[in-house]
């Protein structure tokens, strides 16, 4: 069965670094998020991508944060200069349709030191 | 706004027995998506079950089924002949026709040996 792919597992980086997770998508999905989950919490939606740009994003995604698709297969979140409090599991997760079940991949742990 | 509440944080169950976990959720919409996930400690997330609100028939999968009471906006998680392998933080979720999902905190289940 086609799945979701996460790299890497687990970044560890330090406060004010720039991070870039990345997200291979099942590869004829055409909507695309991000997720969140900071330890013992809720999974909290970030973005939603289609047709190559943003369609919606929360609160939580502010200029700190920037989603990609560079080449037709990836799907990348960067985020520019972490904080602490985005130490969290990140989620990718995709879909063919819109009203589709979306399929999530194993998440980024992301640790800011 | 949408939202969905778990009440029960932390529950357990002995092995072989069944379990319901609960969720509620609030909207203005008449065409959602319901969805119980589950969330082992290698923290993928993986779907257990889908609803959609237009249906009156209750989903069912394998051990797993639910009792969506629309009117109540009410979808709890039967779990029947619990397996050890059910260990794991179940979160309820919710979808807009707008595809962007809203998860409940979760319920951590114990299946005791």
């Amino acid at each position: 069965e086609p799945e979701v792919t996460q790299t890497p597992s687990h970044q560890v980086t330090q406060m004010g670094q720039e991070v870039i997770l990345r997200c291979v998508p099942i590869s004829n999905h055409l909507y695309f998020y991000w997720y969140r989950q900071i330890l013992g919490q809720k999974v909290e939606f970030l973005v939603s991508f289609y047709n190559n740009e943003i369609s919606e994003k929360s609160e939580i995604f502010d200029d700190q944060f920037s989603v990609e698709r560079p080449d037709g297969s990836n799907f990348t979140l960067k985020i520019r200069s972490t904080k602490l409090e985005d130490s969290a599991m990140y989620f990718c997760a995709s879909i063919l349709r819109e009203t589709d079940t979306q399929y999530f991949g194993p998440g980024t742990r992301l640790t800011v030191l | 706004a949408q939202t969905v509440t778990q009440s029960q944080p932390e529950m357990s169950v002995q092995e072989a027995e069944t379990v319901t976990l609960s969720c509620t959720y609030d909207t203005s919409e008449n065409n959602y998506y319901l969805f119980w996930y589950k969330q082992p400690p290698s923290r993928q997330m993986i779907l257990v079950i889908r609803q959609e609100a237009y249906k009156q028939q209750n989903a069912t999968e394998n051990r797993f089924s639910v009792n969506f009471q629309k009117a109540a906006k009410s979808f709890s998680l039967k779990i029947s002949d619990s397996q050890l392998g059910d260990t794991a933080m179940y979160f309820c979720a919710f979808m807009t026709t707008g595809n962007q999902f809203y998860f409940g905190t979760g319920t951590s289940l114990t299946v005791i040996p």
